[in-house]
């Protein structure tokens, strides 16, 4: 089974600061990594993930998150943040060739002016 | 639009009863997912589908929960004699194969049982 923790379940920073959302995970397999989004009122939606080769992956809308094996950990980082990046971010693995998705608990950005 | 619709968008119900809630994937999407969202977690898995068959439902929490996808487009989650813990959002995703974890969500049910 895999688990994900997601360590800040709120961050609030202001417009053109940096941000880094942090997410380590567990599992007895190798896996598969994602960061979804959720903006206000929309469903969630695929924000960036890593599947193989390159461990830094990119959105974009300038996003990144570095797969880190050895400390199991996928966090999530944007130099410059805007206010439209206001939403909530969730962490997600799933097992190689698998299809079921284990999902932190979310962590919610507000981008203040 | 061309996206995973749900309806209804919001349901209130009380203890006991039976609810149905739809989802309409995304057209040419043989993969298709349910998901629940209770307060302040991350969604849950419920079951998948690959076309019309139930691949896997082991996320179900109990038989008051079934799902069907009868003609491998639409997919209906039914829940019998809800009760106050069912209560959270209801999510439906679909993709267009089932292996790679990009999933394709709709806005969610949110259902509340009184």
């Amino acid at each position: 089974a895999q688990s994900v923790t997601q360590l800040d379940s709120q961050v609030p920073v202001f417009e053109e600061a940096p941000v880094e959302l942090r997410c380590n995970y567990s599992s007895s397999v190798s896996v598969y990594l994602f960061w979804y989004v959720q903006y206000p009122n929309q469903g969630l939606q695929l924000l960036l993930k890593y599947l193989s080769g390159s461990t830094l992956v990119k959105s974009i809308n300038g996003f990144e998150a570095e797969f880190n094996k050895s400390q199991t950990s996928f966090h999530l980082r944007k130099p410059s943040v805007h206010i439209s990046d206001t939403a909530e971010y969730f962490c997600a693995v799933s097992p190689f060739n698998d299809y079921k998705l284990s999902f932190g608990a979310g962590t919610t950005v507000t981008v203040r002016a | 639009g061309a996206g995973v619709s749900q309806t209804p968008s919001n349901k209130v119900t009380e203890k006991g009863k039976y609810v149905e809630l739809r989802c309409d994937p995304i057209s040419g999407h043989t993969a298709l997912y349910w998901y629940r969202q209770s307060l302040g977690q991350g969604p849950e898995f419920l079951i998948y589908f690959q076309g019309t068959g139930a691949a896997d439902d082991s996320g179900l929490p109990n038989d008051r929960f079934f799902a069907v996808r009868p003609e491998g487009s639409v997919s209906t989650l039914k829940i019998q004699r809800t009760e106050r813990g069912d209560s959270a959002v209801y999510l439906c995703a679909s993709s267009p194969k089932g292996l790679t974890g990009e999933l394709f969500f709709g806005e969610g049910s949110r259902l509340t049982v009184l």
